[in-house]
């Protein structure tokens, strides 16, 4: 079976321009969560869906990230203008079974961002 | 608020045990788990502990759970050099996993 998986797997770019970053969660899960990775910070939680709605977006850092998932198969992390300190490794995951059992999550291999 | 924290590196000789340790903060979470990030890639959950038990053993992997204290720990026996990696504790907290900053085992030869 194929993971989550996430494109681009790595992003250069400038500052100010429009960075999509996707994701496409494993099949029959309906929870999707949107992480990012910074050795200053560790790994912060961004947003997370459940069937295909937005439950929490308290860690969005400010208005120029915004996430969707239009369907369930598919979600994209926007951020746009993009900043040097938005610079980081983003890693989409997903879950079967977080409202109920144990709540693994499945990560994609993540998304490296660098903004210069 | 929901808080995880983890010391930042450890350091053992192939062969020893390894202790990494974890305190959380949400006495209502059901689960707590490690997780492992090897370089470049996602995390993957490497076992997990239900909130009612003390301890659980798995091969060469233990967790123990202090809930009074809320203080998680992960004990690999017979460390090897293919356990260098980063260890994460994270907690369920309000349908949510909430993670620590990770710590970094490095096994020397």
């Amino acid at each position: 079976d194929a993971g989550v998986i996430q494109s681009p797997r790595h992003e250069v770019t400038e500052m100010g321009q429009e960075v999509t970053l996707r994701c496409k969660p494993i099949s029959g899960h309906n929870s999707l969560f949107w992480y990012r990775q910074t050795m200053m910070r560790g790994l912060e939680l961004l947003i997370y869906f459940n069937n295909n709605v937005p439950i929490d977006d308290s860690g969005m850092p400010e208005d120029r990230f915004s996430a969707k998932m239009p369907n369930a198969s598919f979600s994209t992390l926007k951020i746009q203008p993009s900043e040097p300190r938005d610079s980081a490794v983003y890693f989409c995951a997903s879950s079967s079974q977080l409202l109920q059992g144990t709540g693994e999550l499945f990560f994609g291999e993540g998304s490296r961002l660098t903004v210069l | 608020g929901e808080d995880v924290e983890q010391s930042l590196f450890l350091s053992v000789r192939e062969g020893d045990s390894s202790v990494i340790n974890c305190t959380y903060t949400d006495s209502s979470s059901t689960y707590l788990y490690w997780y492992k990030q090897e370089p470049g890639a996602g995390l993957q959950l490497l076992t997990y502990i239900f909130s009612n038990m003390d301890m659980k053993q798995d091969q060469r992997l233990t967790v123990l759970l202090n809930k009074k204290d809320k203080h998680l720990s992960l004990r690999i026996a017979d460390t090897q050099t293919g356990d260098s990696a980063i260890y994460f504790c994270a907690e369920n907290s309000s349908y949510k996993l909430i993670f620590g900053s990770g710590t970094r085992l490095l096994v020397r030869p």
